[in-house]
């Protein structure tokens, strides 16, 4: 079946303007998770959905970053007010066993945010 | 905390040639898992196997193999024969209960260029 989809795959934007990244995870899966790829900082953990629900949302960096997942399926991260050092690449993630270490985790291709 | 360490950066081969990808990890929790992943061009990560903390066995899988030893704390990554395809970088990961469960820790990465 179709895998991971994230949408846009490259996003430019200005400093200080919000933006939306998609996340529609293989159908059937209910874990759900956002990863931020970065130079400086490497593979890093954002947040986490079980459902709609975010029991984890421990490696969101800032408030400005928030997501949200409706149905059980798609998930939205949003950015507001972004700054140069959001640029990064924007993973998502979703498994489908229920909340425990053992996940496998399948991953997207990510969307490439470039904040100038 | 937990912790997972890839000391080789990138490392370069010429086709045919075995190579072996360190990863060695930390982690105060008896159950955990480890894993391997790998990041073609493309940017997709791509699940290549997972090993639990009381599974000792070697593994292999192709020209893929893995060693594990936890009196070392290591998970090592074999590719025998190398093929140009096999050009990525590899992530090794972990999770454990009191890790966050669900979250992934990643290391830094072993970019792996195989040339002709």
């Amino acid at each position: 079946g179709a895998g991971v989809s994230q949408s846009p795959s490259n996003k430019v934007t200005e400093k200080g303007k919000d933006v939306e990244l998609r996340c529609d995870p293989i159908s059937g899966h209910t874990a759900l998770y956002w990863y931020r790829q970065s130079l400086g900082q490497g593979l890093e953990f954002l947040i986490y959905f079980q459902g709609n629900s975010a029991p984890d949302k421990s490696g969101l960096p800032s408030d400005r970053f928030s997501a949200e997942r409706t149905g059980g399926s798609v998930s939205t991260l949003t950015i507001q007010r972004t700054q140069q050092e959001d640029s990064a690449v924007y993973l998502c993630a979703s498994s489908f066993e229920t909340g425990s270490a053992k996940n496998i985790q399948y991953f997207g291709a990510g969307t490439r945010l470039s904040v100038l | 905390a937990q912790k997972v360490t890839q000391a080789q950066t990138e490392i370069s081969v010429v086709e045919k040639e075995d190579v072996t990808l360190d990863c060695v990890y930390e982690t105060r929790d008896t159950t955990y898992y480890l894993f391997w992943y790998k990041q073609p061009p493309s940017g997709e990560l791509v699940f290549l196997i997972r090993r639990n903390s009381f599974d000792e066995q070697n593994e292999i899988s192709g020209r893929y193999s893995w060693n594990f030893q936890k009196s070392t704390s290591s998970f090592n990554f074999t590719i025998t024969a190398s093929q140009v395809v096999d050009s990525a970088v590899y992530f090794c990961a972990l999770t454990s209960l009191t890790g966050g469960g669900n979250k992934l820790t990643f290391g830094t990465g072993t970019q792996l260029k195989v040339e002709l």
